[in-house]
């Protein structure tokens, strides 16, 4: 079974605060991607990477980066984090090879910033 | 930007009825996918189907395609309280941006 684990499950942070969420995958998978999931809103897509120390810009990147140094570990990082930034974090990662295909997710990371 | 729109925001059964959810998008696809979420937890993928397929099956779980009207829907058969979760349809953007609906949150009841 592929396994996609996150750091934290809940998290809670302050304005200004660097805040790291760490994603990772045990099935060796090319791309791993973050989303954030806010009522209303649905899942809209971060950042993703299909290789090691590639990124590509999802929708929404204002305020985040994000690091990928080994293939199964995919980190977000929010710079300074503001309160706007409260939402569901999920990280998932898939196996394409040029057939875009299934993506599997973690268990998600509630992040509140005070 | 949206590519999928599920239809109802909500539906609520008593146990042992059937679920149907359908999903609309815009643009051409390759596959179209189901997602089923737990409250507060991971996306947990159920079914894809290819776009030169019309239906298929797994378990309880049957899906239709129709490429001409852009749509899909969702059949959960003989539904159960474990059922209740919310389900996301899915479709690429692209060759690597899986863009997801808004969701059809299904409440069985007992």
């Amino acid at each position: 079974d592929v396994k996609v684990t996150q750091s934290s499950r809940y998290l809670v942070k302050r304005t200004g605060e660097k805040v790291f969420l760490e994603c990772v995958q045990d099935m060796d998978h090319e791309n791993m991607f973050w989303y954030r999931q806010d009522p209303g809103l649905g899942l809209r897509l971060i950042y993703f990477s299909y290789d090691v120390k590639m990124k590509e810009k999802g929708d929404i990147p204002e305020g985040y980066s994000v690091s990928r140094e080994k293939k199964e570990r995919f980190s977000l990082i929010l710079e300074s984090a503001s309160t706007n930034q409260t939402s569901m974090y999920l990280c998932a990662s898939s196996f394409d090879r040029g057939r875009p295909g299934e993506q599997f997710f973690g268990p998600g990371t509630r992040l509140t910033v005070l | 930007s949206q590519q999928g729109e599920e239809d109802p925001q909500a539906l609520s059964i008593q146990e042992g009825e059937n679920a149907t959810m359908n999903c609309s998008y815009k643009t051409s696809i390759n596959n179209l996918q189901w997602y089923r979420q737990n409250s507060g937890r991971g996306l947990v993928h159920l079914i894809l189907i290819r776009s030169n397929e019309r239906e298929k099956h797994s378990g309880r779980l049957r899906v239709t395609l129709d490429t001409s009207k852009k749509s899909s829907s969702l059949l959960i058969t003989a539904s159960r309280a474990a059922d209740t979760a919310s389900y996301f349809c899915a479709t690429y953007q692209g060759a690597q941006k899986l863009v997801f609906g808004q969701g059809t949150r299904l409440t069985i009841n007992p």
